[in-house]
């Protein structure tokens, strides 16, 4: 089936710790996100990328890293410098057609302090 | 002000009522909406997807856009108790990759 695979989907940093979140999707799609879901804040845009060794930051990134070295694969690394991590991180994609095609999400990694 | 605005709710409904789901949002540039449905622990799945003004229906869900009023609507007929989850709203403008979504509304559907 085609879609968007999260890993892990329960991950724990400790103090001064890089963790990576993986984001895998067989969907062909050119575009890909992550967000990050706080209650009652909704979804904020960590980063994004519209195409291969290319991406952007979003309204959040401080703290954040990411690299697109392939189509298929958009994982984000989040860093010490991150002080608040603990949230609830979604991947997301979409096809090409800027504004013309919907996002498509994976279940999540649900990040947590030690 | 949010560019998107829902009520959090919870609103709780009885099995088989008809459901009425809304967002505002203040962007008038925005051109396509979406609809989407979370389940606790899950990501959002997509519902609807919409463009312009106008409705859209698909089985039980129809969604409907009035740019007018930058007032934008899900309705869910015959709701279930399958049906209860939180349902986001977002919107996009055309050329942009920034989707902007509300805070969700918590919905309840009892048996």
């Amino acid at each position: 089936d085609g879609g968007i695979t999260q890993s892990p989907k329960y991950l724990f940093r400790k103090e001064g710790q890089n963790v990576t979140l993986s984001c895998e999707q067989n969907l062909n799609h050119d575009a890909m996100y992550w967000y990050r879901q706080d209650p009652g804040q909704g979804l904020r845009l960590i980063y994004y990328s519209q195409i291969v060794n290319d991406f952007q930051k979003g309204d959040i990134a401080e703290g954040y890293s990411v690299s697109r070295e392939k189509k298929e694969s958009f994982p984000l690394t989040v860093t010490s410098a991150q002080k608040n991590p603990t949230a609830f991180y979604l991947c997301a994609s979409s096809g090409s057609g800027v504004g013309n095609q919907p996002q498509h999400f994976g279940d999540g990694t649900r990040l947590s302090i030690l | 002000q949010k560019e998107v605005e829902q009520d959090p709710g919870p609103l709780s409904v009885p099995e088989g009522a008809i459901v009425s789901l809304n967002c505002t949002y203040s962007n008038s540039a925005f051109q396509y909406f979406m609809w989407y449905r979370q389940y606790s622990r899950k990501g959002p799945e997509l519902l609807m997807y919409t463009y312009s003004s106008g409705n859209k229906e698909d089985g039980r869900f129809t969604a409907q856009v009035d740019k007018s009023s930058k007032y934008i609507s899900l309705f869910i007929r015959d709701s279930q108790p399958s049906d209860s989850a939180t349902y986001l709203c977002a919107g996009i403008t055309s050329g942009t990759y920034k989707y902007i979504f509300g805070t969700g509304t918590r919905l309840k559907v009892l048996a």
